[in-house]
């Protein structure tokens, strides 16, 4: 069965270090990938998404995400964190065989230190 | 170009009864998908419709139903209220071109609590 697998339920920080979350997925083919953020009470903004060609994609707000086929993953990385990014953070494919049926990983709560 | 609403924002109701949600999509789209979010089940999908027909469907009872209506807003339904369908209900826009994927915009959510 498709599946989305995110094994940090919460990660903390420090304002100023480094970030990475951790996506894994299983599906037979390669399927689109997304990621998506979630602050308090609001709905889901989308990130990056990942389609096909180069596998390091830039999105919004610095993050960046590295797809690797080989180990199913599709990590989240931001150099530099402010604590506006504490959030929540999903993981999501999409299968490429056409229609919208979303699939999210649990989600992983980022709480930055100051 | 205003995005995707919905209506209402928070909701109380009490077991047994049903409840209709609404969701205006975004000018011009006319996918609209919903998805609950719960904290135990996490985000999970429940419909897809486009020109008013459904087009894909999650693993949800017969309770959970939906429409579109011509100009693409959506409802869904939930007869029979049961505690456990207390979420946040997220209903989400796309152009919904047939045979590639769109991005999807997602709204603010209707918080359900059931009593």
């Amino acid at each position: 069965a498709q599946s989305v697998t995110q094994p940090d339920i919460h990660i903390t920080v420090s304002e100023g270090a480094s970030l990475e979350l951790r996506c894994n997925y299983s599906y037979g083919a390669t399927p689109y990938l997304f990621w998506y953020v979630q602050s308090p009470g609001q709905g889901l903004q989308l990130l990056l998404k990942y389609f096909s060609g180069d596998t390091l994609v830039q999105g919004i707000k610095g993050f960046e995400a590295e797809f690797k086929r080989s180990q199913s993953s599709f990590n989240l990385r931001k150099p530099s964190v402010h604590w506006s990014d504490a959030a929540e953070y999903f993981c999501a494919v999409v299968p490429n065989t056409g229609g919208f049926k979303t699939i999210f990983g649990a989600g992983t709560r980022l709480f930055v230190k100051a | 170009k205003a995005g995707v609403t919905q209506t209402p924002r928070y909701l109380i109701k009490t077991r047994g009864q049903q409840v209709t949600l609404s969701c205006s999509p975004i000018s011009g789209h006319r996918s609209v998908s919903w998805y609950q979010q719960t904290p135990g089940q996490g985000l999970q999908f429940l419909f897809e419709y486009f020109s008013e027909t459904q087009r894909n469907k999650g693993n949800f009872p017969g309770r959970f139903s939906g429409r579109q209506f011509s100009n693409s807003r959506s409802e869904m339904n939930v007869s029979t209220l049961e505690l456990g369908d207390s979420a946040l209900y997220l209903c989400a826009s796309s152009t919904g071109t047939s045979g590639n994927y769109n991005e999807q915009f997602f709204g603010p959510g209707t918080r359900l609590t059931v009593l």
